[in-house]
């Protein structure tokens, strides 16, 4: 079955860049379908992040965009995530999902990473 | 674009029904048949409960139903039962390629 499955540092240190990685198995990333990240801060509600195409085509949350970039290796089946100059309000639990971008929900999600913003 | 809003809570006993409310905007909910509902259980990712305003993945018990009347969308979970226990959050398109999720809803089976 298909399965996403989050990566990366647990604990950034303020100003520096969160990258995260997710890795697909059980589909090719190359289908046609966009991938998602969505975070959640502790005891908070969801916040959408951005999407990516396998082409490379991104949608980033406006509140978000200045500081996140997103990227898909196909070679690899995963796409990532980097978000540059964190603080405190970017601790969250992070999750890679995938977009059904004609209808607009996510169907299928990663367990999800935690990622403290700490010195 | 703001959250959607949501009722912090919502209960009912076994067996009972819940509605959960979500309200947007014309610019979102109202906008568009792009509503999707989430469960999340504690220390869980989300699963996909409804989209597109009333559609159910393979699953998913018609237990679970949605309806969309102006700018609120709504859930209602019928015949509740203990396993249905979780937090919702409900989910729409915006417009220009943005998303939005609610505030979401806790929702206790007494």
């Amino acid at each position: 079955q298909v399965q996403l499955q989050e990566s990366g540092p647990g604990l950034v240190k303020p100003s520096d860049t969160l990258s995260l990685t997710c890795a697909v198995s059980g589909y090719s990333i190359s289908s046609s379908n966009w991938w998602g990240w969505i975070r959640q801060p502790p005891g908070k509600g969801l916040e959408w992040i951005g999407y990516i195409y396998y082409s490379g085509s991104t949608y980033y949350n406006p509140s978000l965009k200045s500081r996140v970039t997103m990227s898909v290796d196909t070679s690899k089946n995963q796409f990532s995530l980097k978000l540059s100059s964190v603080t405190a309000v970017d601790t969250a639990v992070y999750y890679c999902a995938r977009l059904i971008a004609a209808y607009w929900y996510f169907d299928l999600w990663g367990r999800g990473t935690l990622v403290t913003v700490s010195s | 674009q703001s959250a959607l809003t949501q009722p912090p809570s919502a209960s009912g006993s076994p067996g009972q029904s819940v509605t959960i409310s979500c309200t947007g905007t014309s610019s979102d909910v109202g906008g568009y048949n792009y509503v999707s509902w989430y469960q999340q259980h504690p220390g869980k990712a989300p699963k996909l409960m409804i989209y597109e305003v009333s559609k159910r993945p393979s699953g998913v018990p018609d237990r679970f139903s949605g309806s969309k009347s102006g700018n609120t969308a709504s859930l209602t979970v019928s015949g509740l039962q203990a396993e249905d226990e979780a937090d919702y959050y409900c989910s729409s398109y915006a417009g220009s390629n943005n998303f939005v999720f609610g505030t979401g809803t806790k929702v206790t089976v007494l």
